[in-house]
């Protein structure tokens, strides 16, 4: 089925483990995006691209790494997390060309650094 | 200050009263205005989209910006127990928010049957 998909769903680490998140789109479409939702914040910008092999930093990027090899896929790392980084993780994407639709987003990693 | 202000609530109305949420934002670059609803453990999902002043009707939605008064509105009539869902606004001063979205905290909505 067409769409965006994250994985894993859930995930628990430790403290300074390396931790990859996942998003993958069905659509093409150029731009992708990280988002992290905590209470009190509401949803914020980790990092995002334009196309492939084109990325750039948000309001929130550090302590994070983002890679875009494929239009499909943009994986976001945690190289070693914190306690601080325990969030729900949003994927999204959009085309330039759908002026009706800014932004798809997925269901959500929710990632809890013990 | 935070760029986007909204009241987290929660906002509790009885079912058929008219809904009224609403966000207040510093940036005057800000021209693209977006309501998403997010249920429980869902991904946000897009409710209206506007550009620059004015009002867009889509069914029971209305939404309202004033962007002189940097104010933007959405409006739900004949509020279903189903519409109980947290509403995020997010705004962009670029078409689609293709440098990313900047949102408000969200309104908790809770539409009693």
């Amino acid at each position: 089925d067409a769409g965006i998909t994250q994985s894993p769903r859930y995930k628990i680490t430790e403290t300074g483990r390396q931790v990859t998140l996942m998003c993958h789109q069905t659509w093409s479409h150029s731009y992708m995006f990280w988002y992290r939702q905590d209470l009190g914040h509401g949803l914020r910008l980790i990092y995002y691209s334009a196309a492939a092999d084109i990325t750039d930093k948000g309001e929130v990027p550090d302590g994070y790494v983002v890679s875009r090899s494929k239009t499909e896929n943009f994986p976001l790392t945690l190289e070693s997390a914190t306690r601080s980084q325990t969030s729900v993780y949003f994927c999204a994407s959009s085309s330039p060309e759908d002026s009706n639709q800014p932004q798809h987003f997925g269901d959500g990693t929710r990632l809890s650094i013990l | 200050q935070k760029e986007v202000e909204q009241d987290p609530g929660p906002l509790s109305v009885p079912e058929g009263a008219i809904v009224s949420l609403n966000c207040t934002y510093s940036n005057s670059a800000f021209q693209y205005f977006m309501w998403y609803r997010q249920y429980s453990r869902k991904g946000p999902e897009l409710l209206m989209y506007t550009y620059s002043s004015g009002n867009k009707e889509d069914g029971r939605f209305t939404a309202q910006v004033d962007k002189s008064s940097k104010y933007i509105s959405l409006f739900i009539r004949d509020s279903q127990p189903s519409d109980s869902a947290t509403y995020l606004c997010a705004m962009s001063a670029v078409r689609g928010g293709a440098d990313g979205l900047t949102f408000g905290k969200g309104t908790h909505l809770i539409i009693q049957p």
